[in-house]
């Protein structure tokens, strides 16, 4: 079936960086793209940006530019997400999400559980 | 960017009874790229609804979608134990991708 795995919990430093991986299983990894999603404790749901898995061509939400970068690694279905300059308000969990544009018309169908990054001094 | 306000903020309803979430956009959205995702305390978003009035595989019809423009709803319309979760609104057309701020659901 369909899965997203994620990298686990991270604890960083103010100004550190973190990066997060992604591994896809059980569908043609290049022919989608992967959003990246945070939600800071006991907040809503902010999109990041995305990344083609065949091109790897991204785009970035503009709030995140210069400081985020997706890529990924098509020999092991695996999509990364690195967020430099880390502060306080970076403590979240990210997800990753399929972007579905097949069956539900570019919706985000399936979901990683989540990584939380804490950033604390 | 498309602003998505959602209300209510919470929503306290009793099992078996029917509830509506609304979702207004601040400029028209289109109706392709809208959708709805449960979550659930410590889980993943799960995806309901997309192009604002299907439901995705596996959701049962007790949930429907339905709106166009600037107005869309979520009817959740008998109540079950494991639909209490927050409910957010989505559009997917525009960049930025934007998510309401969510509904409560709650006994």
């Amino acid at each position: 079936q369909v899965q997203l795995v994620q990298s686990g919990a991270e604890v960083k430093k103010p100004g550190a960086s973190v990066k997060v991986s992604c591994k896809a299983s059980g569908y043609t990894f290049t022919d989608y793209y992967m959003h990246w999603v945070r939600q800071a404790p006991g907040q809503g749901l902010e999109w990041m940006g995305w990344i083609y898995g065949k091109s790897g061509g991204t785009s970035y939400a503009q709030k995140f530019q210069g400081r985020v970068t997706m890529t990924r690694d098509t020999s092991i279905n695996t999509v990364y997400m690195e967020l430099t300059r880390l502060t306080s308000a970076d403590t979240a969990v990210y997800f990753c999400a399929r972007r579905d544009d097949y069956l539900t018309g570019h919706a985000m169908d399936v979901w990683g559980k989540g990584t939380t990054v804490t950033v604390s001094s | 960017e498309i602003v998505l306000t959602q209300s209510p903020g919470t929503l306290s309803v009793s099992p078996g009874e029917r509830a509506t979430l609304s979702c207004r956009a601040s400029e028209s959205v289109s109706s392709t790229y809208f959708g709805w995702y449960q979550q659930k305390t410590g889980q993943a978003p799960r995806l309901l609804i997309y192009s604002a009035s299907s439901r995705a595989t596996g959701i049962p019809d007790r949930f429907s979608g339905s709106g166009s423009e600037t107005d869309f709803t979520l009817t959740i319309s008998r109540l079950e134990p494991e639909d209490f979760a927050v409910y957010y609104c989505h559009q997917y057309g525009r960049s930025p991708i934007t998510f309401g701020g969510g509904t409560r659901v709650e006994i």
